[in-house]
């Protein structure tokens, strides 16, 4: 049982370039996440699955895409990427335990922007 | 909206002190609210999670508890170890509608825990 796995774990990119990072986890959950977490700003969310087929934008969702591919799997795409994009990203995703949701995570991918 | 907030920032003991981290909340309807530990270059861990209906909860030598409406929870932490230094971060779930929930995150707290 891997839990939350995710690929690459780094990446550098130079402006403009585009890459998809992969999430898979195989505890099936129904709700997945990505998040970015950049120094002195905390981790934010940038899209979520709430289930399969189903996708929603997060706090801050510009200049990202996301696919829910199943049930399992859930990718994150820079089309045009940007120094600003430059961070950690995590996936994460979540189950009812029967005294509430808890949320577990990926080890990351640490993306640099050059 | 949601602002959740850790103080202090930094936070460093001598071994085998007790410890307690705050973590504040702006918004207190909440469905939980989850403390993880993060150790550096790594993912988040999972170490307690609060149903908004209970005030403790309890493991090992962490013990978490929430003040739903004060908006405050704290992660009292015994005997510390230097094994326990990590940054330690509070989140708070809520309902965002349509059926999601979502979490908000503190900053955290880096916790140094000198031998």
């Amino acid at each position: 049982n891997a839990g939350v796995t995710q690929t690459p774990k780094f990446q550098v990119l130079k402006t403009g370039q585009s890459m998809t990072l992969q999430c898979a986890q195989d505890m099936n959950h129904n709700s997945m996440y990505w998040y970015r977490q950049d120094p002195g700003m905390g981790l934010r969310l940038i899209y979520y699955s709430a289930s399969e087929g189903t996708t929603d934008k997060g706090e801050v969702p510009n200049g990202y895409n996301v696919s829910r591919l199943n049930k399992r799997e859930f990718s994150l795409r820079l089309e045009s990427a940007a120094p600003s994009q430059t961070s950690v990203y995590f996936c994460a995703s979540s189950e009812y335990r029967g005294f509430g949701y808890e949320q577990y995570f990926g080890p990351g991918t640490r993306l640099t922007v050059t | 909206k949601q602002e959740v907030t850790q103080i202090p920032a930094a936070l460093s003991v001598p071994e085998g002190e007790n410890l307690v981290l705050n973590c504040s909340f702006t918004d207190s309807a909440i469905y939980n609210l989850q403390w993880f530990r993060q150790d550096p270059g790594k993912g988040l861990t999972s170490l307690l999670l609060i149903q908004s209906s209970q005030r403790e909860q309890t493991s090992g030598r962490l013990n978490a508890s929430l003040d739903k409406s004060s908006g405050r929870s704290t992660l009292y932490i015994a005997a510390s170890q230097p094994g326990d230094s990590a940054t330690y971060l509070c989140a708070v779930r809520y309902y965002s509608g349509a059926g999601s929930y979502q979490l908000t995150f503190g900053k955290g707290t880096k916790l140094s825990v000198i031998p």
